[in-house]
C-alpha cells in the first residue's frame, strides 16, 4: 500500500526540548518537503529535498533542522531554538522535476503541543 | 511574490446542490494547480492536478478549471453530499524552488 506515513500522529514537548518527526514514503519519490499549518493561515514551506543528501531551506526554516540520508525518509527536528512550535505539521513527496508537472501526495500529519 | 486567494473562506449548503470554489494566484507563470481537501486533524488529500497547459480537470462530481492569464481556477462540484463537507485548499506549484504555494482553504459544510 503506497503511500506517507508520519509519526507519532501527536507529540508533546517541553521547553528546551528537541523533538523529532518521521516522515517516510515508499512512492519513490525524489522530492520530499515539510509544511506547518496553523489556525487561520495557509500552509507554510519549512524545508524540502530534491535529492538524497541534499536540502534546501524554504519560507520558515529558523528552529528547524532536516536530514535526507535515505530517499525514503526525510524527518524534521524541531529545535529548542523554535520559539513557537505549537502547529500542525505535515509532509509531502513528488516526482523531482518540477517541470514535469507531477502531483504532490501529504501524509496524515504530526500535531505538536508544546507543554 | 506569488500569493493565492480562496472565497469564499467559508461556505453552508444544503445537500444536492451544486457549488463552486474559487482560488485566485498573483503570478500567472505556474507549472500546475493542485486542489485538495482536509478533513479536520487529518492530513491533505489531492483531488485534481491541472497542468497549466490544461484548462481543466475532472473526477467524478469534482470539475476543475484553470485561466492562466487571468490567474484564476475554480472547484466545481455537482450534487453536494454531506460527506463532502470539509476543508478545500488550492495550491500552484512554481518558481524556483517548484514547491507549493496555498491559499487559506474554504470549508465547506453540507446540510443533509
Amino acid at each position: 500500500d503506497g503511500g506517507i506515513t508520519q509519526s507519532p500522529k501527536y507529540l508533546f514537548r517541553k521547553e528546551g526540548q528537541n523533538v523529532t518527526l518521521s516522515c517516510e514514503q515508499n512512492l519513490n519519490h525524489d522530492a520530499m518537503y515539510w509544511y506547518r499549518q496553523d489556525p487561520g493561515q495557509g500552509l507554510r514551506l519549512i524545508y524540502y529535498s530534491q535529492i538524497v543528501n541534499d536540502f534546501q531551506k524554504g519560507d520558515i526554516a529558523e528552529g528547524y533542522s532536516v536530514s535526507r540520508e535515505k530517499k525514503e525518509s526525510f524527518p524534521l527536528t524541531v529545535t529548542s531554538a523554535q520559539k513557537n512550535p505549537t502547529a500542525f505539521y505535515l509532509c509531502a513527496s513528488s516526482m523531482a522535476d518540477i517541470y514535469l508537472n507531477t502531483e504532490a501526495f501529504f501524509g496524515q500529519g504530526t500535531r505538536l503541543t508544546v507543554v | 511574490k506569488q500569493e493565492v486567494t480562496q472565497i469564499p473562506a467559508a461556505l453552508s449548503v444544503p445537500e444536492g446542490e451544486n457549488l463552486v470554489l474559487n482560488c485566485s494566484f498573483t503570478d500567472s507563470a505556474i507549472y500546475n494547480l493542485q486542489w485538495f481537501r482536509q478533513d479536520p486533524g487529518k492530513g491533505l488529500t489531492s483531488l485534481l492536478l491541472i497542468q497549466s497547459s490544461q484548462r481543466e480537470q475532472t473526477s467524478g462530481r469534482l470539475n476543475a478549471s484553470l485561466d492562466k492569464s487571468s490567474g484564476r481556477s475554480t472547484l466545481y462540484i455537482a450534487a453536494s453530499q454531506p460527506g463532502d463537507s470539509a476543508t478545500y485548499l488550492c495550491a500552484v506549484s512554481g518558481g524556483s524552488q517548484g514547491n507549493l504555494i496555498f491559499g487559506k482553504g474554504t470549508k465547506l459544510s453540507v446540510k443533509p
